[in-house]
């Protein structure tokens, strides 16, 4: 079985770019997170999907990333215009409740994120 | 709010040793679940152990066993004979009870790294 996949695994482009950013669950998870941990700091939550349904969204930093999941399957997100404060490596999760609590998160190997 | 500390940035230990990571959480909810993640150096994030806050054993995984007090809200990480491979990025984290919280949000600490010593 495939698991999380994140693409592009680093990308390095200039303040005011854009940035996609695609990441494909583990199929049959219907739970898709987005984190972004910047170096010596935390993973920060960014948002949280169910199916293509944003369950919880309030990790965005700002108007400037937007995250789509159509179709419920993979997601983007997107960054523009990038900013400095932006780099970081940001992971993708999935995971599959199904009614029981506990559930662990299967991440992505990261997409690397750095604006010049 | 809902807070993980990880007050280690880094810790050695010689290897064969059992060295133990620091995991203090902050929630008022009486329901949720605690984890820990490895992060090698190759970047992917791995699923360590699990503990449910109504969990009256500590959990254990091989050679991975955490230390939960719930009283002193601690939660942490035991790894007994380390190993050369267990050097990496530690991350604890937390989830809330979705019932209770509306959200499965989980949280994470900012890390420990563990370096192995020959």
């Amino acid at each position: 079985e495939a698991g999380v996949t994140q693409f592009p695994s680093h990308s390095v482009i200039e303040k005011g770019q854009t940035v996609t950013l695609r990441c494909d669950p583990i199929s049959g998870h219907d739970n898709l997170y987005w984190y972004r941990r910047v170096m010596g700091k935390e993973i920060k939550f960014l948002l949280h999907f169910v199916k293509e349904s944003k369950q919880d969204e309030s990790g965005m930093p700002n108007n400037r990333f937007l995250a789509e999941r159509t179709g419920g399957t993979y997601s983007t997100l997107k960054v523009q215009p990038a900013e400095l404060e932006d780099s970081g490596v940001y992971f993708c999760a999935s995971s599959h409740h199904g009614g029981t609590f506990t559930g662990e998160l299967f991440f992505g190997e990261g997409s690397r994120l750095t604006v010049l | 709010a809902q807070k993980i500390t990880q007050t280690q940035p880094g810790m050695f230990v010689q290897e064969k040793e059992a060295v133990t990571l620091d995991c203090t959480y902050d929630t008022s909810d009486q329901s949720y679940g605690l984890f820990w993640y490895k992060q090698p150096s190759s970047g992917e994030m791995i699923f360590l152990i699990y503990q449910g806050s109504y969990d009256e054993q500590n959990a254990t995984e091989g050679r991975y066993s955490l230390n939960f007090q719930k009283a002193r809200k601690s939660a942490n990480l035991v790894i007994s004979a380390s190993q050369l491979g267990d050097s990496a990025m530690y991350f604890c984290a937390m989830r809330e009870d979705p019932t209770t919280s509306g959200t499965y949000k989980y949280i994470f600490g900012t890390g420990t790294r563990l370096k192995v010593l020959a």
